[in-house]
């Protein structure tokens, strides 16, 4: 298994709230994913990165802000947290693009569920 | 925009017996790969299976199997000999590169329940 963790695995938390999800590897992967899961949405991508202090948008970026100070550590922050952001997050990460065996994969961490009440 | 649709939200199997899971993509990219992951009520995203789409070859590791259909473009997941530790949810997923990293894109999930 690729050495991926999350913290905190729960949160509950108040509407307006910060909230800082944390997602390390012991991998030394170049490329870090956020994804959130949703009833009847499978994952989508939040925001990635490419390399320490290169991060990128994904397909529902808004509300969200990411930090990659380290090549293992990558931050997901909800700045004001909103109800809408209730959801499991997930952290992926993945070797660079090319046609070695197995360097396309993403490899999973074990999620994070928050709840915004 | 890259789409994958799972048409089948629930499935169900006995021990013992095959299933096929369906799975078909838009896009109009002609390098890119394929994925099944499984999430069981742990939630964990588990690696299955990976298709790459210039190798002709079907993929298969062991009781998992795909049939890759690239110009009908579906990637259908067979399991044979089914466990009860295989129920889980399974996504289908389409990678394709895109400015030097990789984006994953995947299906709502097919819900699988493996009866005694």
């Amino acid at each position: 298994d690729a050495g991926i963790t999350q913290s905190p695995r729960h949160k509950v938390t108040e509407t307006g709230t910060p909230v800082t999800l944390r997602c390390h590897q012991t991998e030394n992967h170049r490329y870090m994913y956020w994804y959130r899961q949703d009833p009847g949405h499978g994952l989508r991508l939040i925001h990635y990165s490419y390399g320490v202090k290169d991060t990128d948008k994904g397909e529902v970026s808004d509300g969200y802000s990411v930090s990659r100070s380290k090549t293992e550590d990558f931050l997901l922050t909800l700045e004001s947290a909103t109800s809408s952001q209730t959801s499991v997050y997930f952290c992926a990460i993945s070797e660079p693009y090319g046609r070695k065996k197995g360097t396309d994969t993403q490899y999973f961490g074990p999620g994070t569920r928050l709840t915004v009440l | 925009a890259q789409t994958v649709t799972q048409s089948q939200p629930e499935m169900s199997v006995q021990e013992a017996e095959t299933v096929t899971l369906s799975c078909t993509y838009d896009t109009s990219e002609s390098d890119y790969y394929l994925f099944w992951y499984k999430q069981p009520p742990s939630r964990q995203m588990i690696l299955v299976i990976r298709q790459e789409a210039y190798k002709q070859q079907n993929a298969t590791e062991n009781r998992f199997s795909v049939n890759f259909q690239k110009a009908a473009k579906s990637f259908s997941l067979k399991i044979s000999d089914s466990q009860l530790g295989d129920a889980a949810m399974y996504f289908c997923a389409y990678s394709f590169p895109q400015g030097g990293s990789e984006k994953l894109v995947f299906g709502k999930g097919t819900k699988l329940t493996v009866n005694p």
